[in-house]
């Protein structure tokens, strides 16, 4: 079955560590795209990538950075520069821009 | 900036009553999305609407798309405990990216 994978579900990391989430899909997607989620809140966009080896800064983009060398991952690193790391990561595709995103399970990153 | 707001924030209702969520945006959107989040879950899509006052129907849920093309709304009937859960809509502002509403939380009360 096709589908977008994010691991691992949970993430524990101390203050001033980088952490990488992982997010592959195997739906032939062009388009992927990173938010983060705070309790109770809303779907904020931090970096989007519409075609490989290229992307773009989303709303909150600062304290993150990822990368695109291939069609099928997306994967988001968490810097120490971020001063709020905790939340609740999700990452999506869609087949082109305008089209309803697939979201995975999510990763729920808590740094101590 | 441009903003996708969502009213109410949080709707507790009894099971069997129905539910209704707004949204309004600041500036035309050239189509809506509606997705639904289930209590620790991931959002999942629902439904696309593009043209103005459309209406679409997915058994008790009912979305329409405002003649402006700026406000969406989601209506369900006769709720069900199954229907809990947060619903976002969603709206292209320009071509590259969805712009989130702030989602509207709903609570089932048996």
């Amino acid at each position: 079955d096709g589908g977008i994978t994010q691991s691992p579900k949970y993430l524990f990391r101390k203050e001033g560590q980088n952490v990488t989430l992982s997010c592959e899909q195997n739906l032939n997607h062009d388009a992927m795209y990173w938010y983060r989620q705070d309790p109770g809140q809303g779907l904020r966009l931090i970096y989007y990538s519409q075609i490989v080896n290229d992307f773009q800064k989303g709303d909150i983009a600062e304290g993150y950075s990822v990368s695109r060398e291939k069609k099928e991952s997306f994967p988001l690193t968490v810097t120490s520069a971020q001063k709020n790391p905790t939340a609740f990561y999700l990452c999506a595709s869609s087949i082109q821009g305008d089209y309803g995103y697939t979201f995975g399970s999510g990763t729920r990153l808590t740094v101590v | 900036g441009q903003q996708v707001m969502q009213i109410p924030q949080y709707q507790h209702v009894q099971e069997g009553e129905d539910f209704t969520t707004y949204c309004n945006s600041s500036t035309t959107l050239s189509n809506i999305q509606w997705y639904k989040q289930r209590p620790g879950g991931h959002p999942v899509f629902l439904i696309q609407l593009v043209k103005s006052g459309e209406v679409k129907k997915q058994k008790r849920l009912t979305f329409q798309f405002g003649e402006a093309k700026k406000n969406s709304s989601l209506h369900i009937t006769a709720t069900q405990t199954t229907d809990v859960g947060t619903y976002f809509c969603a709206g292209w502002i320009g071509n590259e990216k969805l712009t989130f509403g702030t989602g509207t939380r709903l609570t089932i009360i048996p």
